[in-house]
């Protein structure tokens, strides 16, 4: 099993800019959740989907964030424009359909100029 | 303030001491877990332990959970310079199955 895949690793980018974060979960884990985590505000949960749907968005910052699930297998937050307060890094974590313990990906760390 | 607090910030050993790490939380829960968080790194699940649960163990692990008083405690016993990090503890509301974290205690535990 090769874990929560999250794409990319790093990213630099300038205020304005569009940044994709990709997420692939856990096969035949059906639950999938965006987190941000930052030095001022620690872990925060941003949105999160069941079954592809999402089912709680009530963290996202902004109408800036934007998170979609195509299918069982991808997941994509965009921020447009980026601002440099969205230097972060950003989790991504997915759950079995019958459990309690989420694995998290190994997080792409944004830094906006 | 926020759900899901952690005691010490941080906590500095030696390396075969005992560290304990504090959390308290405001809301009913269905279960609370404690995870780790090597820097640089993703989180990783430790241990789960239910409302109705009062004490669980796993290998040096031993977490306790105080419903009444709303706490819960992590204890590493004989700690390993590999056991430096962060640790955080999440909360499962009732009301939904959103994790929520605290702030996290960073242990250093010095060889």
């Amino acid at each position: 099993d090769a874990g929560v895949i999250q794409s990319p690793r790093h990213e630099v980018t300038e205020m304005g800019q569009e940044v994709t974060l990709r997420c692939k979960p856990i096969s035949g884990h059906n639950s999938l959740f965006w987190y941000r985590q930052t030095m001022m505000r620690g872990l925060e949960l941003l949105i999160y989907f069941n079954n592809n749907v999402p089912i709680d968005d009530s963290g996202m910052p902004e109408d800036r964030f934007s998170a979609k699930m195509p299918n069982a297998s991808f997941s994509t937050l965009k921020i447009q424009p980026s601002e440099p307060r969205d230097s972060a890094v950003y989790f991504c974590a997915s759950r079995r359909p019958v459990g309690e313990t989420q694995y998290f990906g190994p997080g792409t760390r944004l830094l906006v100029l | 303030s926020q759900q899901g607090e952690e005691d010490p910030q941080a906590l500095s050993i030696q390396e075969g001491e005992n560290a304990t790490m504090n959390c308290s939380y405001k809301t009913s829960i269905n279960n609370l877990q404690w995870y780790r968080q090597n820097s640089g790194r993703g989180l990783v699940h430790l241990i789960l332990i239910r409302s109705n649960e009062r004490e669980k163990h796993s290998g040096r692990l031993r977490v306790t959970l105080d419903t009444s008083k709303k706490s819960s405690s992590l204890l590493i016993t004989a700690s390993r310079a590999a056991d430096t990090a962060s640790y955080f503890c999440a909360t499962e509301e009732t009301s939904g199955s959103r994790l929520t974290f605290g702030e996290g205690t960073q242990l250093t535990v010095n060889p």
